[in-house]
């Protein structure tokens, strides 16, 4: 059980495109999700937390307007990285959480960026 | 905000040998501390967890300690094997759906 699903797990694009993430809950629902920036040999960065219905919550440094989350359904979260540059390149991971804030987090796979 | 601190930042072991990785925390509302595995490339995955109403927890080779009066936590590893070269972070809750993260501990097993 607990399996979060992420789509795409590696995508490349040209500067100034946008890339769609998507991050799903598939065997329960997830009241909360969490998207992580990952860089090499560095530890998980919590970018925004997004709550179904409501706006995501950013975390200091992360340009809203650019990480743009939507939580349309409690089990989807999309993340969307408008006019992407090569800075963006990194790895992406979503959690997902059922709402029990003593239960540990269930991860996505990654979806690798490269912004060429 | 809440800080954890996560010492060494990488291990190397000989095969057999135990390895220990330990945390430490600032705010003591934190009650929640799990142990994550992250292979190369890949999701983390969680190995140990522990509740702040216990002491010690263990799984087979993998046990995990925390003192909340000192605001540590860590995580042992017996036998180790080379399947268990991997990157491990510990992380904490604070009674809130945010979940922070240690900077990370790579460790290697040598054959």
């Amino acid at each position: 059980g607990a399996v979060v699903s992420q789509h795409p797990s590696r995508v490349i694009c040209k500067s100034g495109t946008s890339v769609k993430i998507e991050c799903r809950s598939l065997d329960f629902q997830a009241t909360t999700m969490f998207w992580y920036r990952q860089f090499p040999k560095q530890s998980l960065m919590l970018m925004a937390t997004s709550n179904e219905g409501s706006k995501a919550t950013y975390e200091q440094g992360v340009e809203k307007d650019k990480f743009l989350i939507n939580h349309a359904s409690l089990t989807l979260s999309t993340l969307t990285v408008t006019s992407a540059h090569p800075e963006d390149s990194s790895f992406y991971i979503c959690s997902a959480s059922d709402g029990n804030y003593n239960s540990p987090l269930h991860f996505g796979n990654g979806t690798r960026l490269t912004v060429t | 905000g809440e800080n954890v601190e996560q010492h060494p930042s990488t291990l190397s072991v000989q095969e057999g040998d135990s390895a220990v990785i330990k945390c430490t925390y600032s705010d003591s509302a934190s009650n929640y501390f799990p142990w994550y595995k992250q292979e190369l490339g890949k999701r983390p995955q969680l190995i140990i967890d522990i509740r702040s109403n216990v002491g010690e927890k263990k799984d087979q080779r993998i046990a995990v300690t925390l003192n909340k009066t000192a605001k540590h936590f860590s995580l042992h590893i017996t036998e180790t094997q080379p399947e268990d070269s991997a990157v491990y972070f510990c992380a904490l809750n604070s009674g809130t759906y945010k979940y922070i993260f240690g900077t990370g501990t790579r460790l290697k097993v040598l054959a």
